[in-house]
């Protein structure tokens, strides 16, 4: 079964403060996805990654894949309170393009 | 911006009982799912429609569960019998390619007594 896992499952920082949250898969598939979810509520799409180096940012957050190490990052500079919430990556079953593995989830809190 | 919306946000029933949850996807898009979270868990596939049929669907999706369009516009997931375990919050989703960016509804909390 494909795997998605995420590290750290919970994070707290301070404000002003860089972090990384890290996403391994065990699938060959080249898409990632991060979404954001705030509790109680729907998931957000933040970025999608179509290929090997791909980076994108916006804001304060910015996202990478590498495929060749299965690994994709999600980089979050100068934290800020509004940061706080749970991130997902996904990725897509390779086979079907159909189904999403999500992540386990990060959990951040970013303390004032 | 379109969005894909969801009704009922939240329902509550009882053990056996049969749910529908709805989904309107937005109006551009092909390809529809279902997903679940338990409670501080990770988002689970359910179920994937396109063309008016199930293109794939996740061990979870029993026979318990199933789709349906019943016009242009809706999505449906019904439970025929739930079971405390289907407690959790379904989110639909809609893309309008496949394999695609998926763009999720608000969800539909389920509360199985």
């Amino acid at each position: 079964e494909l795997k998605v896992e995420q590290n750290p499952l919970f994070l707290s920082m301070q404000e002003g403060k860089n972090y990384t949250i890290y996403c391994n898969y065990s699938t060959t598939s080249d898409r990632l996805y991060w979404y954001r979810q705030d509790p109680g509520k729907s998931l957000e799409s933040l970025f999608v990654l179509l290929s090997n180096g791909a980076v994108k940012q916006e804001g304060r957050l910015m996202a990478s894949l590498d495929t060749k190490a299965r690994l994709s990052t999600l980089h979050i500079t100068a934290a800020v309170h509004d940061l706080s919430a749970t991130y997902f990556c996904a990725v897509e079953n390779p086979d079907t393009g159909n189904q999403f593995y999500f992540g386990t989830g990060t959990s951040l809190t970013v303390i004032p | 911006e379109p969005e894909v919306t969801q009704t009922p946000s939240h329902q509550v029933t009882q053990m056996g009982q049969e749910v529908i949850l709805r989904c309107v996807p937005i109006s551009n898009h092909l390809y529809f799912y279902w997903y679940r979270q338990i409670l501080g868990q990770k988002v689970e596939f359910l179920v994937s429609f396109y063309n008016n049929e199930i293109s794939e669907k996740s061990e979870i999706f029993d026979d318990q569960f199933s789709v349906e369009r019943p016009d242009g516009s809706n999505f449906t997931l019904k439970i025929r019998s739930t079971k405390l375990e289907d407690s959790a919050m379904y989110f639909c989703a809609s893309s309008r390619v496949r394999a695609g960016e998926l763009f999720f509804g608000e969800g539909s909390r389920l509360t199985v007594l």
